[in-house]
């Protein structure tokens, strides 16, 4: 398996735009977590799906964000409009829960200017 | 709701010095999971442990080792004999909902 899959790599982007950030899971792992890290905030769940289901989004941090799943192969992070602050690098991970440790995608570094 | 502490924000060892990197979790869960990773400089989250709730077994690999005590809920690591590849930031994190402490910074000088 290739591990957690993130795209991009990289995404540099003006404040108002929409981003999309995507992540492919690792096959027949149940559960999916978004995560956002910054040097002021640390490492922040964002996002818990199990089984492809939303369970945890507290820390989303406002509206502008959401997530989904449609399937257990693929989630989306999507931030409209952006803004400065959301700068930050955005990290994937999947998990069998109870079974394994969580496995962490490269991340997405994005850049709101 | 589940909760982890790294008190430390940064430690700074020299070569060879032993180091130990804390760690405190809160859980109403009787079932749970502990996790070690670390981050080096290229920032990539690299495991390193995980333990069940139920095993209380201190571990040992290599250079590191890991004090397991449920009755302080505590999951501290040690790295024995640092070198300077150790260099990163250490996070501990807690199951179901993998959440992480704010992260160790280790620094080691030759």
């Amino acid at each position: 398996d290739a591990g957690v899959i993130q795209s991009p790599r990289h995404e540099v982007t003006e404040m108002g735009q929409e981003v999309t950030l995507r992540c492919k899971p690792i096959s027949g792992h149940n559960s999916l977590f978004w995560y956002r890290q910054t040097m002021m905030r640390g490492l922040e769940l964002l996002i818990y799906f199990n089984n492809n289901v939303p369970i945890d989004d507290s820390g989303m941090p406002e509206d502008r964000f959401s997530a989904k799943m449609p399937n257990a192969s693929f989630s989306t992070l999507k931030i409209q409009p952006s803004e400065p602050r959301d700068s930050a690098v955005y990290f994937c991970a999947s998990i069998i829960q109870g079974i394994s440790e969580a496995f962490f995608g490269q991340g997405t570094r994005l850049t709101v200017v | 709701a589940q909760k982890v502490t790294q008190a430390q924000t940064e430690i700074s060892v020299v070569e060879k010095e032993d180091v130990t990197l804390d760690c405190v979790y809160e859980t109403r869960d009787t079932t749970y999971y502990l996790f070690w990773y670390k981050q080096p400089p290229s920032g990539e989250l690299v495991f390193l442990i995980r333990r069940n709730s139920f095993d209380e077994q201190n571990e040992i690999s290599g250079r590191y080792s890991w004090n397991f005590q449920k009755s302080t809920s505590s999951f501290n690591f040690t790295i024995t004999a640092s070198q300077v590849v150790d260099s990163a930031v250490y996070f501990c994190a807690l199951s179901d909902l993998l959440v992480f402490g704010t992260g160790t910074r280790l620094l080691v000088s030759p």
